[in-house]
């Protein structure tokens, strides 16, 4: 199986900041990576596919890189509904795997 | 725009068979667009994909699950749905009932809700 690290774990951050979440491949992915937003008791939400690309609806300051296997999540601007945690995910290859998740953190 | 529900019991004993359904509303399950899946998340912990069912009836579930999984379709209706035998503790977790779109990248569009199932005598 692939398996995708993220990092950090959970970072702390204000309304307003600038925060960057990486994943990590084992292997290479291409640019199968999609990124996912859960807010506590709800389930996942898409927000980013194929490591760049938007979804329909989703704010701007939501972006998505790849360099080689390593992906990130960036987040511009914090807006209180952000603070969620998110998960990485690959569909490069099955069985689909996820990242362990990174939780942001009012601070 | 897709809707997904997941039922079934809230609590299963160690050693039985769970049983979920995922009812889908906005579009038919027969669809050539999707593949329907089974995602889970312990208490606390990340998510791990169990597997899906398309159309056809064709089906790939998670090597780590050992076979114990079953997946199925009812297309009168509209729903489809998840076996999963031997259950232990370890088992215990929010599943969620997925769309999974087959464009050229693939991703997991839509999500229910979660149902918790706990295994516990």
């Amino acid at each position: 199986d692939i398996q995708m690290t993220q990092s950090p774990s959970s970072l702390s951050a204000s309304v307003g900041d600038t925060v960057s979440i990486t994943c990590r491949a084992s292997q290479t992915i291409s640019s199968y990576l999609n990124w996912y937003q859960q807010r506590p008791g709800k389930a996942p939400k898409l927000l980013i596919y194929a490591a760049s690309t938007l979804r329909s609806g989703v704010p701007s300051r939501f972006s998505g890189s790849r360099s080689g296997t390593d992906f990130t999540l960036t987040i511009s601007n914090l807006h209180p509904e952000d603070f969620a945690t998110y998960h990485c995910q690959q569909s490069y290859t099955a069985p689909r795997t996820f990242g362990q998740g990174t939780k942001v953190e009012i601070k | 725009q897709l809707q997904l529900q997941e039922s079934g019991p809230g609590l299963v004993k160690p050693s039985e068979t769970l049983s979920l359904t995922c009812t889908v509303s906005g579009d038919s399950i027969t669809s050539s667009r999707y593949y329907w899946g089974w995602i889970r998340q312990p208490p606390g912990k990340g998510l791990e994909y169990i597997g899906g069912i398309y159309n056809s009836g064709s089906t790939y579930d998670n090597p780590s699950l050992k076979s114990r999984v079953t997946m199925s379709l009812d297309t009168s209706k509209n729903q489809f749905s998840l076996k999963l035998t031997s259950m232990t503790a370890a088992d215990t977790a929010i599943y969620f009932c997925v769309s999974d779109f087959w464009s050229g990248y693939p991703y997991f569009d839509y999500w229910g809700p979660g149902t918790l199932v706990t295994v516990s005598s």
